[in-house]
């Protein structure tokens, strides 16, 4: 089963900040997704990213994927409050099973 | 479509009952996922489903789990007996494979205490 590690682990900023969390694996992705998960909520999909080098963009997120596809970042410009949640990355494990990250707890302070 | 529907949303149970957590995934999808949650240990999936077949239980973590698919629209996770340490939100997850881009639709959780 492929290892997905995330960094940081928490994350703490106020609003207006600027912030980069970061998805890493020792072997090569098929594909990343990013999730967001609120508190007390199940996790939502972001975005799918497939192919190395790709960018995707979701309003103030900026979701990159490494040119050799074993690394991912997503970028949030201008945090708001509403951005704080469990931003989670997954892959696809191996028998077409979903594995996730253990994710970034990111905190926007008001 | 109501999403995926998880009962309980919450369940507070003593050391060594038997606890039963239910499942309804969006219909349509074949494929459907168990996760447990905890701060620890992320987000670990425990069992997966495709098309009311368990196709990799190598994350239950011990014969108290069992899981069941009757059909493509219920499914259960039992633990008998249950411990304290399986404490945690436990959610289920339903998606439709087509390739890369499969995305996973998640229910609520159900969070268990075992005291």
């Amino acid at each position: 089963t492929q290892l997905l590690e995330q960094s940081p682990q928490f994350l703490s900023i106020q609003e207006g900040e600027n912030l980069t969390v970061y998805c890493n694996s020792s072997s090569v992705f098929s594909s990343l997704q990013w999730y967001r998960q609120e508190p007390g909520e199940g996790p939502v999909l972001l975005v799918t990213v497939v192919t190395g080098g790709e960018v995707k963009k979701l309003k103030r997120l900026t979701f990159q994927f490494g040119d050799a596809r074993k690394d991912s970042s997503l970028h949030i410009t201008a945090a708001q409050p509403g951005d704080t949640g469990l931003y989670l990355c997954a892959t696809e494990g191996g028998s077409e099973k979903l594995v996730f990250g253990k994710g970034t707890k990111l905190t926007v302070n008001p | 479509d109501a999403g995926v529907i998880q009962s309980p949303r919450h369940e507070v149970t003593e050391m060594g009952q038997e606890v039963t957590l239910r499942c309804k995934p969006i219909s349509g999808h074949n494929s459907l996922f168990w996760y447990r949650q905890t701060m620890m240990r992320g987000l670990e999936l425990l069992i997966y489903f495709n098309n009311n077949v368990p196709i990799d239980d190598s994350g239950m973590p011990e014969d108290r789990f069992s899981a069941k698919m009757p059909n493509a629209s219920f499914s259960t996770l039992k633990i008998q007996p249950s411990e304290p340490r399986d404490s945690a939100v436990y959610f289920c997850a339903s998606s439709y494979l087509y390739g890369l881009d499969t995305e996973a639709f998640f229910g609520q959780g159900t969070r268990l205490t075992v005291v």
